[in-house]
């Protein structure tokens, strides 16, 4: 089966720096997703990993290493607006199917 | 470029009654598909459709959910007959053939079944 596990809740100030991680159990793994959803929203996506290393979106930044089964999802100069829920996703399947993670709450403070 | 759309928003519905639920992905795209987020969780695949055809649907409950795409385009769910436990926040999702990773999400149906 798929298990990713994240941090059920994480909370940072506005203009700080936060690390969400992502540790995963997958079969037939071709690389990580990583999605925002705001409360009663729909899940957007925001950054895909195949290879290990650091991929630059903005703000935010995903990192995968595919030796250790694990990624995370930094977020900079924090906003009060990056509060929500953070997931990360395994794409299996062929390269079909997203497996979700468990979520990260994140709580941005003043 | 238009979204995806999904519909009702919202609906209510007594437990052993059925519902259904409308999806129309963006345009052009192939794949479709449905999960079932329940309050504090991840999405959960229930079924995968590439044009009009299953190519996944391991995690639908077959004896009460059915799907359909029937002309590779827009697609509908039901649930006969519902249950408590259905009470969920039903997404549509839809992507480019080869492009899985990053899925295009309807607003959702939030289920109360009661």
């Amino acid at each position: 089966g798929q298990s990713l596990e994240q941090p059920s809740e994480v909370t940072a100030v506005e203009g700080a720096i936060v690390q969400i991680n992502c540790t995963y159990q997958t079969s037939g793994f071709y690389g990580l997703s990583w999605y925002q959803q705001h409360d009663g929203g729909a899940p957007t996506f925001l950054s895909y990993n195949a290879l290990d290393g650091l991929e630059e979106t903005g703000r935010f930044s995903s990192f995968l290493s595919r030796s250790d089964s694990y990624g995370y999802l930094l977020l900079q100069e924090l906003q009060m607006k990056d509060s929500a829920s953070y997931f990360c996703a395994s794409l299996t399947g062929g390269g079909n199917k997203l497996t979700f993670g468990t979520g990260t709450q994140l709580k941005v403070e003043l | 470029e238009a979204g995806v759309a999904q519909s009702p928003r919202y609906k209510i519905i007594e437990k052993r009654q059925s519902v259904a639920f409308w999806c129309n992905p963006i345009s052009g795209h192939a794949t479709l598909y449905w999960y079932q987020q329940i309050l504090g969780q991840g999405p959960k695949l229930l079924i995968q459709f590439q044009n009009n055809g299953v190519v996944d649907d391991s995690q639908l409950p077959k004896d009460r959910f059915s799907a359909e795409r029937l002309k590779g385009v827009d697609s509908t769910l039901k649930i006969q007959p519902a249950k408590l436990e259905d009470s969920a926040v039903y997404l549509c999702a839809s992507t480019n053939t080869g492009d899985s990773y990053e899925q295009y999400f309807g607003p959702g149906t939030r289920l109360t079944v009661t």
